[in-house]
């Protein structure tokens, strides 16, 4: 069946610091895959999502590629802000979706 | 913007009693909505897909019997927890589908934390 692999934290980075959160796939046919991202006390906010190979995926600076050969979609930013802190779930599907562990992300100024 | 609600937010309860838990899709009509448990620390793991006018799809481990899933509009799916155990106790999400045009995408509630004494 379906299943995501994610990095587990948690990470802790600096503010301005690069961001690599790594998330692998394993699925049949050809989902889409998302990020999305939890907020403290909030819900799930769809971050962003790519719907076939190759699709690059961007919000808020931060990008994610849907590969098919290696079978991943990282997440990454180029410069992280003390407001990114958050979780963070990489997931595939249509609508019965599968998440990733999710991976907890604190930013220090 | 498109916007799920969830009520109550937190509820705690007695071991043996039932709790239900509502899911709005407050300004457009979701014909499927989802429900989802999340362990601490842990991920979001599907329970069931709520499909309005129709029973419940459920995943497999999860008991329908104990997990009851009504969709009776088009705007409102409950969760009702029978018999609540504390290893019940765990934070619940629900999703709902939108759609309109070309646009298609799945959007969270706030969550329900329960917990059962």
């Amino acid at each position: 069946g379906n299943s995501v692999t994610q990095m587990e934290g948690p990470v802790t980075l600096s503010e301005e610091a690069f961001l690599t959160i790594n998330c692998t796939y394993t699925a049949t046919g050809y989902p889409s895959l998302f990020w999305y991202v939890q907020y403290p006390g909030e819900g799930l906010q769809l971050l962003l999502k790519a719907t076939k190979a190759d699709d690059k995926g961007s919000n808020k600076g931060f990008e994610a590629t849907y590969r098919k050969e290696t079978t991943s979609f990282h997440l990454e930013k180029g410069s992280v802000q003390v407001s990114d802190s958050a979780v963070y779930f990489c997931a595939l599907g249509i609508w019965d979706m599968r998440f990733g562990a999710g991976t907890r992300l604190t930013v220090k100024p | 913007g498109a916007v799920v609600s969830q009520h109550p937010s937190r509820v705690i309860c007695k071991s043996g009693t039932s709790v239900k838990i509502e899911c709005r899709s407050l300004d457009f009509q979701a014909t499927t909505m989802f429900w989802y448990r999340q362990f601490p620390k842990q991920s979001l793991m599907l329970m069931a897909t709520s499909n309005e006018g129709s029973k419940a799809t459920y995943e497999q481990g999860v008991e329908k019997d104990k997990f009851l899933i009504n969709h009776a509009s088009l705007t409102l799916s409950t969760l009702t927890v029978t018999s609540a155990h504390p290893e019940d106790s765990s934070f619940y999400i629900c999703s709902a589908r939108f759609e309109r045009g070309e646009i298609e995408t799945q959007y969270f509630g706030p969550g329900t934390r329960l917990l059962v004494l």
